[in-house]
């Protein structure tokens, strides 16, 4: 079975803070996605990568930044935390054969 | 650009049959995946559909037509568990992303 993990499911910060969003999957995939979910939106690509150290923006980029320096590991960064940025946010791995992808179990963050 | 509709929510009762519709207007098709999200947790893999037909899985079949732009996803003899929400996913032409659906929410009562 496919497993995505995410290192926190929940966490609250404050406005100005950095934040780290660790995903790690272990099944070699090599396309890793975020996603944030928020109500009445649906989930919406912000980042995503197809190699180590690649990087492609999604549809909203903007106030986040992504490392992937190892293939099984996809970190989202939020460079100064706004209280916009309120969400579920959910990483998603792929094989470049199938495209299924598969979620890890979200990390619910509030910055106040 | 791509633009995908479901509706917001459904009820139905346990041990009924209840289809959920998605349609979309896409630039290019790759693929529709449903995906079942439980309340607080992770999208789950339901299904996927590349051809015209009917998929059909255990309890859960979806159906494609892509000369209509239409998906649907049937669930028979609900349970209880079923009460999720159930997103419907395009996949574009190589090289561009999955778009997601807004998610249909599912009440099964007893």
């Amino acid at each position: 079975d496919v497993k995505v993990t995410q290192s926190s499911r929940y966490l609250v910060k404050r406005t100005g803070e950095k934040v780290f969003l660790e995903c790690v999957q272990d099944m070699d995939h090599e396309n890793m996605f975020w996603y944030r979910q928020d109500p009445g939106l649906g989930l919406r690509l912000i980042y995503f990568s197809y190699d180590v150290k690649m990087k492609e923006k999604g549809d909203i980029p903007e106030g986040y930044s992504v490392s992937r320096e190892k293939k099984e590991r996809f970190s989202l960064i939020l460079e100064s935390a706004s209280t916009n940025q309120t969400s579920m946010y959910l990483c998603a791995s792929s094989s470049g054969n199938t495209d299924t992808q598969y979620f890890g179990p979200g990390t619910r963050l509030t910055v106040l | 650009g791509q633009n995908i509709d479901q509706p917001t929510e459904m009820t139905a009762t346990e041990g009924a049959i209840v289809q959920i519709n998605c349609t979309y207007q896409t630039s290019g098709f790759n693929g529709l995946f449903w995906y079942q999200q439980h309340a607080g947790e992770a999208p789950t893999f339901l299904s996927y559909n590349v051809l015209d037909g009917l998929e059909e899985k255990g309890r859960f079949s979806s159906f494609l037509s892509r000369s209509k732009g239409y998906s649907y996803l049937l669930l028979k003899e609900l349970q209880m568990k079923d009460s999720a929400s159930y997103l419907c996913a395009v996949h574009p032409p190589y090289g561009q992303n999955f778009v997601f659906g807004p998610g249909t929410r599912l009440s099964v009562l007893p």
